[in-house]
């Protein structure tokens, strides 16, 4: 099974920083990689999927990159609603067995 | 505006069974895959089992592989996912997904919380 490493586990930062999420796949899964963000008590959202394109609404700070097993989830410029959990997420299997990573929480310092 | 709604989940004693039901609504239910992934509160998501378009194919993660069956009636827009045998650490909100490319999650519903406990 492809197993999803992410660090940091958790970050603080501060609103207009620059923020990196890295997520490292245990074996190649090409460009099959989607990232999640989730506010406490709510669903995840889906931010952006295959590495880098964005999902419909989500704003442009949030950009992604990477392929193979090294990929990477940058915010720009941290604004106060992008406080949360991100988690990135493989889908690479055959058949589609799904894997998370354990997420990374970002938050306010 | 697509919608799902997740419902059925509650307290159960081990060894219990419970189904979950998610109806969607605002899309072509019987054209999308979904799937159920769980999160215990306070930590990560973890996928559970997906199913294809029609209903024909289904896959589940080992830890609940023989105890949880998915299932879908595409005439009434509902997911399943009848769960036996229950454990205490199959204690999370369960979530239903809607898949498109890259099994990409597009949708979630707003969780259903399923509680195994004596």
């Amino acid at each position: 099974d492809i197993q999803m490493t992410q660090s940091p586990s958790s970050l603080s930062a501060s609103v207009g920083d620059r923020v990196t999420i890295t997520c490292r796949a245990s074996q190649s899964i090409s460009s099959f990689l989607n990232w999640y963000q989730q506010k406490p008590g709510k669903a995840p959202k889906l931010l952006i999927y295959a590495t880098s394109t964005l999902q419909s609404g989500v704003p442009s700070r949030f950009s992604g990159s990477g392929s193979g097993i090294d990929f990477t989830l940058t915010i720009s410029s941290l604004q106060p609603e992008d406080f949360a959990t991100y988690y990135c997420q493989q889908s690479y299997s055959t058949p589609p067995i799904v894997t998370f990573g354990p997420g990374t929480k970002v938050d306010i310092k | 505006e697509v919608q799902l709604v997740e419902s059925g989940g509650g307290l159960v004693q081990p060894g219990g069974s419970l189904r979950l039901s998610c109806a969607a609504s605002g899309f072509t239910f019987s054209s999308y895959w979904m799937h159920w992934v769980r999160q215990v509160p306070g930590k990560g998501l973890v996928w559970v089992s997906r199913i294809n378009s029609d209903g024909s194919t289904t896959s589940y993660a080992d830890s609940v592989k023989g105890r949880f069956t998915i299932s879908r009636d595409n005439a009434k827009n509902t997911l399943y996912l009848q769960m036996n045998s229950l454990r205490a650490e199959d204690t999370a909100v369960y979530y239903c997904a809607r898949v498109f490319g890259y099994n990409a999650f597009d949708s979630w519903g707003q969780g259903t919380l399923v509680t195994v406990s004596s």
